[in-house]
C-alpha cells in the first residue's frame, strides 16, 4: 500500500544545513510536495517536485529525488530560528485526486 | 490573489451535534480537497471534489459527508460528533492533477466536548 516515511525529529545548529530525508513506497506518484507548518497554523507548501526531475532548487530550498531508491529530501541552508516548524512530505498520485503524507519531521534550531 | 479561506476558524460543539465547514477555494481552482489532522493519526484524507463531483473518498464512517458548489465552494458535514472527531480540519484547492501544489486554508479548529 502507498506510505510515506519521515524521521520525527530534527535538530540543527542555526547558520547550519538542515536535510530531512523522506521515503516512499509508491512508485506511481506523480508529484512529491514539501509542506511547513507553523504551530497553530495550515500547512504552507514550501516546494514541489515533478516524478521526471531529480533536483530542484529554490534559494535556499534544495530539493533532490532519487526515484530508484523512492528518496525525497528537502535541504534548507543557513537555517534560521524563522524555519523551526513540522515539514511535511507529501506524494500524489494522479488517479486518487489525494495527497499521501509523512508524520512530520519537527525542526529544532539550536542557537 | 485571495487564498483558501475556511470558515469558522474555531467551533466547540457537543458530542450528537452535528457541524458544517465551509471552504472557499483560490479563484479558478476547481478542485477540493479535506484533510483532518490529529496529533495520533497525522493527516488523514476525507474526501476530493472536482466540478460538483466526489472524486476520491477516504476511510471515514458515513457521518462525514461533504459536497461542492458550481462556484467551487465546498462544504463538509460531520454528524452525530464523537469526541475523536476533534480535530484540526484542512482544506485545499488546487489545478487538476496537483500541478503547481495544492493550497492549504487555515483550517478549522473543531473541539467536540
Amino acid at each position: 500500500g502507498e506510505d510515506v516515511e519521515q524521521s520525527l525529529f530534527l535538530s540543527v545548529r542555526e547558520g547550519d544545513s538542515s536535510v530531512i530525508n523522506c521515503t516512499y513506497t509508491d512508485s506511481s506518484s506523480t508529484y512529491l510536495y514539501w509542506y511547513k507548518q507553523e504551530p497553530g497554523a495550515g500547512l504552507q507548501l514550501l516546494t514541489y517536485i515533478f516524478s521526471n526531475m531529480d533536483m530542484k532548487q529554490d534559494q535556499r530550498l534544495t530539493v533532490l529525488l532519487n526515484k530508484k531508491d523512492k528518496h525525497l529530501s528537502l535541504r534548507i541552508a543557513d537555517t534560521q530560528t524563522g524555519d523551526s516548524a513540522i515539514y511535511f512530505c507529501a506524494e500524489s498520485i494522479d488517479s486518487n485526486y489525494q495527497l499521501i503524507w509523512g508524520a512530520g519531521t519537527k525542526l529544532i534550531i539550536k542557537p | 490573489k485571495a487564498g483558501v479561506t475556511q470558515t469558522p476558524r474555531y467551533l466547540i460543539k457537543t458530542r450528537g451535534q452535528q457541524v458544517t465547514l465551509s471552504c472557499s477555494p483560490i479563484s479558478g481552482h476547481r478542485s477540493v480537497s479535506w484533510y483532518q489532522q490529529t496529533p495520533g493519526q497525522g493527516l488523514q484524507f476525507l474526501f476530493e471534489y472536482f466540478s460538483e463531483t466526489q472524486r476520491n473518498k477516504g476511510n471515514f464512517p458515513g457521518r462525514f459527508s461533504g459536497r461542492q458548489f458550481s462556484n467551487s465552494r465546498s462544504e463538509m458535514n460531520v454528524s452525530t460528533l464523537e469526541l475523536g472527531d476533534s480535530a484540526l480540519y484542512l482544506c485545499a484547492s488546487s489545478r487538476p492533477g496537483g500541478s503547481y501544489g495544492y493550497t492549504f486554508g487555515s483550517g478549522t479548529r473543531l473541539t467536540v466536548v
